[in-house]
């Protein structure tokens, strides 16, 4: 089946405890793209990576790291957690945005994150 | 900058209604736009991807319309029922920006 997958799915942490949300997707797409959704603020985009090795930065990304070594995998990672970064968190895929018209998306099941 | 504007923010539905869900957007230099579907505390679903050409796409009881130079879609849901509840979130592919720009989404509760 194809889709994207998130883990963990809820995630309970301490301010300054480094963690990583994994995200991998299994339809060979280039792009791929981490939000937050928090209430009345909607989706806003973290990071971004249109290719393996090529990423960037998207509204809102203080606080956070990510990286593209592989084209199926794309971590979320947050050195220092604080408690402003409790939100629920997003991977997206789509096959390209290189080209003139532009796929749609297609998302993981969200990561629920908590910092205390 | 594009914004993305959904309205009403929440809807309310006997169940057998036919309803209509609003989405405008500022910029009409557009890619695609896609409406999703969001259960409470879940991942988006993608229900209907209109690419910029196109003026319409329908997938069962949901009919999708695009009106780019207007800056419009709705998106049609016939004879609704209690498991079409959710949050409905469009979002438009800008032709200058490598991401899509969302709506806030129009909560529908459709009432048995």
């Amino acid at each position: 089946e194809a889709q994207v997958t998130q883990n963990p799915r809820y995630l309970i942490t301490v301010t300054g405890k480094k963690l990583t949300v994994t995200c991998s997707q299994n339809m060979n797409h280039e792009y791929m793209s981490w939000y937050r959704q928090d209430p009345g603020l909607g989706l806003r985009q973290i990071y971004y990576s249109m290719n393996v090795e090529v990423t960037d930065k998207g509204d809102v990304p203080e606080g956070y790291k990510v990286s593209r070594k592989e084209k199926r995998n794309f971590p979320l990672i947050l050195e220092s957690p604080s408690p402003n970064q409790t939100s629920l968190y997003f991977c997206a895929s789509s096959l390209s945005l290189w080209r003139g018209w532009a796929y749609g998306y297609t998302f993981g099941s969200g990561t629920r994150l908590t910092v205390v | 900058k594009q914004e993305v504007t959904q309205i009403p923010a929440a809807l309310s539905v006997p169940e057998g209604e036919n309803l209509v869900l609003n989405c405008s957007f500022t910029d009409s230099a557009i890619y695609n736009l896609q409406w999703f579907r969001q259960d409470p505390g879940k991942g988006l679903t993608s229900l209907l991807l209109i690419q910029s050409s196109q003026r319409e796409q329908t997938s069962g009881r949901l009919n999708a319309s695009l009106d780019k130079s207007s800056g419009r879609s709705t998106l049609y849901i016939a004879a609704s029922q209690p498991g079409d509840s959710a949050t409905y979130l469009c979002a438009v592919r800008p032709v200058e920006l490598n991401d899509m720009r969302f709506g806030a989404g129009t909560r529908l509760t459709v009432k048995p």
